[in-house]
């Protein structure tokens, strides 16, 4: 089993719509980074967290790390979202970075 | 300012030779990362440098290798290609050691082992 796991690995959405992709952990972390992957494979840094939340612009990043779990939300999709978003913990003990396998983004017009 | 910047963009390899790929970090910063990413595998961490001395590395054999310059610049090896190894190799910069900082990705060297 994955130590990051997240869903969905596939979503298809209408522009306009809010988006929540999930990202779960199963290891103590120190931090948490989000990353958008555009095809042809540059990684752009979304969000990194500690705990909380963070928001820039349409994105919000929310951290809950009792439940070791957090989300990432679109809100007002637009066709240029589309891309894969990857998840990223630091795991506390040794600070190895271990990735989710992404859940690809279509925003259709 | 510059951004990562990673060369070669491409190349091609024939198993069992050796490549070394470069990474420039953005001006300031003094921790280099790599990582590799595949489409069986995904992304997964390499090693990271910070103030010329690998601080951390991932779960891959001894056949890669890196090292950071005086000036972060950063270098990774792979000797005795593989198949497997053909891949997205990723370099990412960040001003202090850790992932405790926002992490700025070069746009990958795309390798492939014929």
């Amino acid at each position: 089993k994955n130590e990051v796991e997240q869903s969905p690995q596939n979503l298809t959405a209408q522009e306009g719509e809010f988006i929540t992709i999930n990202c779960s952990y199963s290891v103590g972390i120190s931090a948490l980074h989000w990353l958008q992957q555009h095809p042809g494979g540059g990684i752009v840094s979304l969000f990194m967290l500690s705990s909380g939340k963070k928001k820039h612009g349409r994105l919000i990043a929310t951290i809950n790390i009792q439940e070791k779990h957090s989300s990432l939300h679109i809100t007002a999709s637009h066709p240029r979202d589309s891309a894969v978003y990857i998840c990223a913990v630091v795991e506390y003990n040794n600070n190895d970075m271990r990735f989710g396998a992404g859940t690809r983004l279509t925003v259709k017009p | 300012k510059a951004g990562v910047t990673q060369t070669p963009r491409y190349l091609i390899k024939t198993r069992g030779q050796q490549v070394t790929l470069s990474c420039s970090p953005i001006s300031g910063h003094r921790s280099v990362s790599w990582y590799q990413q595949t489409p069986g595998q995904g992304l997964q961490f390499l090693f990271e440098y910070f103030s010329e001395t690998q601080r951390n590395k991932g779960n891959f054999p001894g056949r890669f290798s890196g090292r950071q310059f005086s000036n972060s610049r950063s270098e990774m090896n792979v000797s005795t290609l593989e198949l497997g190894d053909s891949a997205l190799y990723l370099c990412a910069s960040s001003r202090d050691r850790g992932f405790g900082n926002t992490i700025y990705f070069g746009e990958g060297s795309w390798l492939t082992v014929v």
